[in-house]
C-alpha cells in the first residue's frame, strides 16, 4: 500500500482566492509529480521534482507553482484561483530509475466558482 | 509530443466474458505501465512491461508489450464486477527524467 497523502480531498472556493494543495509521502522517494486530470481526458504533467530544491515545469502549462523544501512534502499553490483551474489534481512519487513507476495520492477535486 | 491512444474508450460486458483493451503509439517507450483508477481515487499501478514482446500475467489479467515497444494490450479472462474501473496505460521515455505520458483510458464496466 502506497503511503502518499493529499489534502484537502475536495475544495470549493471563490475566484481570486489563494490556495495550497498539500501532498506528502512517507516512502522516501526523491521524485515527485503533480498531474491534472479532467473528466474523459488523460493525465497531464504540470510539475515535477527530482529532489529537495528541484522543481521543473511539465508538459501542460499551468499558472500554479510548487516548492520542494523537504523530501516528503511537495505542495502546489495557486496565487489567484480562476474557474479555469477547476480540475482534479493528482500528486505522485516514484523511486529513482528509468521506469518511473508511480504511486499516486487520492487526488484533490478543486472547484473554483 | 508522444501520444498514447487507448481503445476502446468505453466497454460494457457481462460477467464471465473475456475482453482485450489496446494501447497504441507511434513512439517507442522504454517501459509501459498499466494503472487502474476508481472514481474519486488516484491510479494504482498494475504492471510494468519493459522488454519488447514481454508478457506478464496477474491472475486473470494478461499484459503484453509489443515487439517494437510502441504498443501494449491488456486481456482479462472471465471478467468480474470487481474489474470495473478506468484502465490507463502510461509510457516512460527513459532516463528517469520527466513524468509519464498517459492515454485517456478505457472505462470498463462489468455487469453481474
Amino acid at each position: 500500500e502506497a503511503d502518499i497523502y493529499q489534502t484537502p480531498r475536495y475544495l470549493v472556493i471563490g475566484t481570486g482566492k489563494k490556495i495550497t494543495l498539500e501532498c506528502s509521502q512517507t516512502m522516501g522517494h526523491d521524485k515527485m509529480y503533480w498531474y491534472q486530470q479532467d473528466p474523459g481526458m488523460e493525465l497531464h504533467l504540470i510539475h515535477y521534482s527530482y529532489g529537495v530544491n528541484s522543481t521543473e515545469k511539465g508538459d501542460l502549462s499551468s499558472e500554479s507553482t510548487v516548492s520542494r523544501i523537504r523530501t516528503e512534502h511537495f505542495p502546489l499553490t495557486l496565487e489567484s484561483a480562476r474557474p479555469s483551474h477547476t480540475s482534479q489534481y493528482l500528486c505522485a512519487s516514484s523511486l529513482a530509475g528509468d521506469w518511473n513507476e508511480q504511486f499516486f495520492g487520492p487526488g484533490t477535486r478543486l472547484t473554483v466558482l | 509530443t508522444q501520444l498514447l491512444e487507448q481503445s476502446p474508450q468505453f466497454l460494457s460486458i457481462q460477467e464471465g466474458e473475456n475482453l482485450t483493451v489496446y494501447c497504441n503509439s507511434s513512439s517507442v517507450f522504454s517501459s509501459l505501465q498499466w494503472y487502474r483508477q476508481e472514481p474519486g481515487e488516484g491510479p494504482v499501478l498494475l504492471v510494468t512491461v519493459v522488454t519488447g514482446g514481454e508478457v506478464k500475467k496477474l491472475k486473470r489479467l494478461t499484459f503484453q508489450f509489443g515487439d517494437a515497444r510502441k504498443d501494449s494490450s491488456l486481456h482479462i479472462t472471465a471478467a468480474q464486477p470487481g474489474d470495473t474501473g478506468l484502465y490507463l496505460c502510461a509510457g516512460a521515455s527513459g532516463g528517469g527524467a520527466d513524468g509519464l505520458t498517459f492515454g485517456k483510458g478505457t472505462h470498463l464496466i462489468i455487469q453481474p
